[in-house]
This record gives C-alpha cells, structure tokens and sequence, in this order.
C-alpha cells in the first residue's frame, strides 16, 4: 500500500540554527500539505500546494518558514533560524483533490526539538 | 470566533463497551466532517468521512453521525477493545482545507 515518506524522523538542532523537512506524497496526488502539530493539539495547517502551486499559506510564519515544491511531487518544508517555540510534530499529507470530501494521508511525521 | 471542540479529557471505558467522542463546532458550515485516528509519535490515519446531508455512517464497529442543526458529529466504537486506545481527531472542511480539533484521547482497559 502506498504511503506518504518523511525524513527525518527526529531532529534535534539548537536555536538558531536551519533544519529542513523532506515530504515525498503518495504518487498521483495533486494535493499535497505541511502541518505543524503540538503535543495535546490538533494538527494545523501551515501551508497546502496543489501540483507546484502554493494554493494557502496563511498561517505560515514567513519570516522563517518556506516551503516548496518544484515539480509538483515531492517537497520540503525549511526553517531558518529554528526558535524554541517551533519544537513540535512537522506532518506531511497528501490527497488526489483539496477538496474536503477526499480523505487525507498522513506521513509517519518529523518530530523536532529545538535546543 | 471559530471553534471546534473535542472533550480534552481523556475518556476510559471498560473492553466491551461502546465509547461515544463528541465534536461541536461553532461558526462553521462544513459540508464535510472526517474522523481520525493518532497513535501516539505517528500521524493520523482516516476512519470516516461523513457528509452534511447524511445523518450517520456506518463501517465495521464505527458509527458517524453528523447534526447540522446542533452543529455535533458523535463517533461511536461499539465492542471496544484495547487496541481501539489512542486520539481521535475530528476534523471538518473549510473552504478546501480541514480544520482539525484537538482531539479526544481513548483508553480502553481489560
């Protein structure tokens, strides 16, 4: 069965510092999303790609979070510089539509500590 | 302001018992409301996706219902078994994009 891939699992950097997510989506869907989930809290949206297009960015703080996805497949979510608030669960999903009646997969999640 | 609401306290319940989760929500109209599934350190798996003009779904011990009126999905495991432990989310659909609730934490004991 075909899964959503994230690497790495575990990353622990010191504040400051540059850490980057690697999501690769389950082949063929269009739709792809970053999630940032604290421990006790629902995932929340940070950013949702449809092929290479950002299509919602709105909760993505800017000044330090990008993320891209060039040819419309796999994609990867950078901070820079890593503050200790952004220690959390980093998930990537994926769906064939973005629309609301298609459920979502989620990968196995990257769980950074900031230090 | 926009809410979604799971209980926050974890619910334990006795192998063999149904464990019923609730999710209300206020100032949303979702046409769509899904059910997940955490376990602990991984993602969430999808269980049910129920529809705004259905009033309950249905799949193998699962049961959905979705009140639009009183804006409350319940989420109903009937036979429960240990392995049913875990969080379950409810997330609903907001303008192509779902919007989770914090989730509801299940324990289930021999």
């Amino acid at each position: 069965e075909a899964e959503v891939a994230q690497s790495p699992r575990y990353k622990i950097t010191e504040k400051s510092q540059a850490v980057a997510f690697w999501c690769d989506p389950i082949s063929g869907h269009a739709t792809l999303y970053w999630y940032r989930q604290i421990l006790g809290q629902g995932p929340e949206l940070l950013v949702q790609f449809q092929d290479e297009s950002v299509v919602d960015d709105s909760q993505l703080p800017k000044d330090r979070f990008s993320a891209e996805r060039l040819k419309g497949v796999d994609s990867t979510l950078k901070i820079q510089p890593a503050e200790l608030g952004d220690s959390a669960m980093y998930l990537c999903a994926s769906s064939p539509s973005p629309a609301g009646a298609y459920e979502q997969y989620f990968g196995p999640g990257t769980r950074l500590t900031v230090t | 302001s926009q809410k979604i609401e799971q209980n926050s306290e974890a619910l334990n319940i006795q192998e063999g018992k149904t464990a019923t989760l609730t999710c209300n929500y206020t100032n949303y109209s979702p046409a769509y409301l899904q059910w997940y599934r955490q376990d602990p350190g991984r993602g969430p798996v999808f269980l049910l996706l129920i529809r705004e003009n259905e009033k309950e779904k249905r799949k193998e011990r699962l049961k959905v219902t979705f009140d639009t009126t009183l804006k409350q999905s319940l989420f109903h495991i009937t036979a429960s078994q240990p392995a049913d432990s875990a969080t379950y989310l409810c997330a609903l659909d907001n303008t192509d994009k779902l919007i989770f609730g914090t989730g509801t934490r299940l324990q289930v004991f021999p």
